[in-house]
């Protein structure tokens, strides 16, 4: 069963706008990473966060993290056509390599 | 590296004929995972092994499905017989111990059951 739950599901915007997903869990993770999918394309890591951190930035990219609410967001900022994909945030655990995903959103910039 | 390498990347057979998908991990990563991917479930963990060893196999849906990892440096995931519904996305994916790394993903294999 899938761990993470995403909102919202698809997400549209115009290009240079922020883009907003967020993700909740059900159970105590080890840390949390975010994940973009190309169609047709397998997963590329963006951003891990580990369970005692609370927000990371990479490049254009803002992970949040609260494990007392278990959910965490990915903000892209001055978002470009290029970034049209989909997002997943996957969940890894303590004492193994095991990485649950969630339902993921799917993201169109327009230009 | 020439990343995590599967095939074939497509596959249409027919419904009761055998499929064997193979996966090549990055050399050096000791973990490696198969997932599915459909429209209606997402993305669902089938097994991972770690230094070739199955740790979890919960994800495998029926006994249709099995899984080895005869080194580190391949893996194949076998379903006998097919069904349409066995129809999806095979993903590979492989990862280095180190209590919370990133995992490298294959192109993935769609899997076409008529």
């Amino acid at each position: 069963s899938q761990q993470g739950e995403e909102d919202p599901q698809a997400l549209s915007i115009q290009e240079g706008e922020n883009a907003t997903m967020n993700c909740s869990y059900k159970t105590s993770i080890n840390n949390l990473q975010w994940y973009r999918q190309n169609s047709g394309r397998g997963l590329v890591h963006l951003i891990l966060i580990r369970s005692n951190e609370r927000e990371k930035h990479s490049g254009r990219l803002r992970v949040t993290l609260d494990t007392s609410k278990k959910s965490s967001s990915l903000l892209i900022t001055a978002s470009r056509a290029a970034d049209t994909a989909s997002y997943f945030c996957a969940t890894g655990f303590y004492n193994t390599d095991k990485l649950i995903f969630g339902t993921g959103t799917r993201l169109q910039v327009f230009p | 590296d020439a990343g995590v390498i599967q095939s074939p990347r497509h596959e249409v057979t027919e419904m009761g004929q055998e499929v064997t998908l193979r996966c090549k991990p990055i050399s050096g990563h000791n973990s490696l995972f198969w997932y599915r991917q459909t429209m209606m479930r997402g993305l669902e963990l089938l097994i991972y092994f770690n230094n070739n060893v199955p740790i979890d196999d919960s994800g495998m849906p029926e006994d249709r499905f099995s899984a080895k990892m005869p080194n580190a440096s391949f893996s194949t995931l076998k379903i006998q017989p097919s069904e349409p519904r066995d129809s999806a996305v095979y993903f590979c994916a492989s990862s280095y111990t180190g209590g919370g790394t990133e995992a490298f993903f294959g192109q993935g294999t769609r899997l076409t059951v008529v």
